[in-house]
């Protein structure tokens, strides 16, 4: 149980185009969504909470305009970079924590690797 | 915070040893503390948690320990194996808050 899928699991694409990655939860409904960014050989950094039915929450730093995310459903949100950049290319992961009432843990997808040319 | 660091810290064992992995927390409100593993290329998976009301946990070839006082995490991989290998990193959770911190992580490279 508690799988979480991304897709696509990796992605390249000219400088100025906008790229959507997808997070679902397969077996399990989860409001809240967490996305975050990865460099090589450093640690995960979260760039916003998803939360179904409202807006997203961006960390410090981290522009809104340029990672919209969506959660529109229980299973699903969708991570878009608009008009990517060289620098935007990264490992891109999400989670997903269970709905159900006093589950902390956060379970995480395979992970979108981008590479913006 | 941002990791700065390009080169994660290495721990090298020979097949068969017990492992330790340190964690130094910094959030003196996080209640919930997790471990995951990354192997190259994937997701955090998660390993083993431990709330802030306890000081060890044990689960399958893995203990955790607590030490608040002086805000240590630590993980222990008894009989390692070669398919331990891999970036661990520690993660804490204020109370309150549904978001982690994870810190720098922790390369393990295991010796056959």
């Amino acid at each position: 149980g508690a799988v979480v899928s991304q897709h696509p699991s990796w992605v390249i694409c000219k400088s100025g185009t906008s790229v959507k990655i997808e997070c679902r939860s397969l077996d399990f409904q989860a409001t809240t969504m967490f996305w975050y960014r990865q460099f090589p050989k450093q640690s995960l950094m979260l760039m916003a909470t998803s939360n179904e039915g409202s807006k997203a929450t961006y960390e410090q730093g981290v522009e809104k305009d340029k990672f919209l995310i969506n959660h529109a459903s229980l299973t699903l949100s969708t991570l878009t970079v608009t008009s990517a950049h060289p620098e935007d290319s990264s490992f891109y992961i999400c989670s997903a924590m269970p709905s159900r009432e006093g589950r902390e843990t956060q379970y995480f997808g395979p992970g979108t690797r981008l590479l913006v040319l | 915070g941002e990791s700065v660091g390009l080169h994660l810290p290495t721990l090298s064992v020979q097949e068969g040893d017990n492992s330790i992995i340190n964690c130094a927390y910094s959030n003196s409100a996080s209640d919930y503390f997790i471990w995951y593993k990354q192997e190259s290329g994937k997701g955090p998976q998660f390993i083993i948690d431990i709330r802030s009301n306890m000081d060890k946990r044990q689960g399958q070839r893995v203990t955790v320990l607590l030490n608040k006082t002086v805000k240590h995490l630590s993980l222990q991989i008894a009989a390692t194996q070669p398919g331990d290998s891999a970036v661990y990193f520690c993660a804490e959770k204020p109370g309150g808050y549904q978001k982690v911190t994870f810190g720098t992580g922790t390369k393990l490279q295991v010796i056959p």
